[in-house]
C-alpha cells in the first residue's frame, strides 16, 4: 500500500468552492476507486475506474466528479453541489483481473469546510 | 446492490481473550469477503481475505469463517493484544460488480 499516495492529508474548504483530491499510484493496478468514509460508518463507493478513459459512479457519487487521463493517477473533485462534505477520502486501486482483487488504500485525506 | 451488516458496533475483550466479528451479506453471488484493520487517522489495511471456494482461513492468531448457505462469514482473534485495537471492517464483492461493499465497523478495544 506504500505505492500508493493521496495530497493533501488536510484540506480545508470554503463554501461554495470546488476542491480537487489527488490520488496517484505506481503500482501498475489498473482500477481506482474513491471512498467516503463519515465518522463511525463504513466506507462508501463514490467513483471507480477500471481502465484509463473511463469511469463509473459509485453508491455516492451526487456532487463529485473524476478523471482517469492516466492509469497512474485518479483525481477527485468535490463540487460546491455536495452539501456535506466534510469526510476523510480515501483512495485505493487493485489489480484489475478477478473479482478477488485486493483492494490498497492510500493514507487519506481529510476535508473540513469551514 | 450487496448489503453488509456487520456486528457488534464495539467489542471489548481483556488481553489474552478471543474476539469474534460476524458480517451478513445479501447477495449469493458473493465470492470475495476481506477484512480490514484501521487504526485512528491511518488507511484501512488487509489483514485476511477469503474466497468462496474455502470455509476456513488461518494466519497465526488470526482467522475467517465463511458459511455461504447462510451468507455470513467472521472474523477470530485469538490471544488478544493491546495492539490488536482498531476499527475492523468486513466486505464483500462479486465478479460482475468488481466492487467492495464495506460493513459499518467494529470498535475493537483490548482491556490491559
Amino acid at each position: 500500500d506504500g505505492g500508493i499516495t493521496q495530497s493533501p492529508k488536510y484540506l480545508f474548504r470554503k463554501e461554495g468552492q470546488n476542491v480537487t483530491l489527488s490520488c496517484e499510484q505506481n503500482l501498475n493496478h489498473d482500477a481506482m476507486y474513491w471512498y467516503r468514509q463519515d465518522p463511525g460508518q463504513g466506507l462508501r463507493l463514490i467513483y471507480y475506474s477500471q481502465i484509463v478513459n473511463d469511469f463509473q459512479k459509485g453508491d455516492i457519487a451526487e456532487g463529485y466528479s473524476v478523471s482517469r487521463e492516466k492509469k497512474e493517477s485518479f483525481p477527485l473533485t468535490v463540487t460546491s453541489a455536495q452539501k456535506n462534505p466534510t469526510a476523510f477520502y480515501l483512495c485505493a486501486s487493485s489489480i484489475y483481473r478477478a473479482s478477488t482483487d485486493t483492494q490498497y488504500f492510500g493514507p487519506g485525506t481529510r476535508l473540513t469546510v469551514l | 446492490g450487496e448489503n453488509v451488516e456487520q456486528h457488534p458496533s464495539t467489542l471489548s475483550v481483556q488481553e489474552g481473550d478471543s474476539a469474534v466479528i460476524k458480517c451478513t451479506y445479501s447477495d449469493s453471488a458473493s465470492n470475495y469477503f476481506p477484512w480490514y484493520k484501521q487504526e485512528l487517522g491511518k488507511r484501512p489495511q488487509l489483514i485476511i481475505d477469503i474466497r468462496s471456494n474455502v470455509g476456513e482461513k488461518k494466519d497465526q492468531r488470526i482467522a475467517v469463517t465463511l458459511n455461504k448457505t447462510a451468507k455470513h462469514f467472521s472474523l477470530h482473534i485469538t490471544e488478544t493484544q493491546p495492539e490488536d485495537s482498531a476499527v475492523y471492517f468486513c466486505a464483500a464483492s462479486f465478479s460482475s460488480a468488481r466492487q467492495l461493499t464495506f460493513g459499518s465497523g467494529t470498535q475493537l478495544t483490548v482491556l490491559p
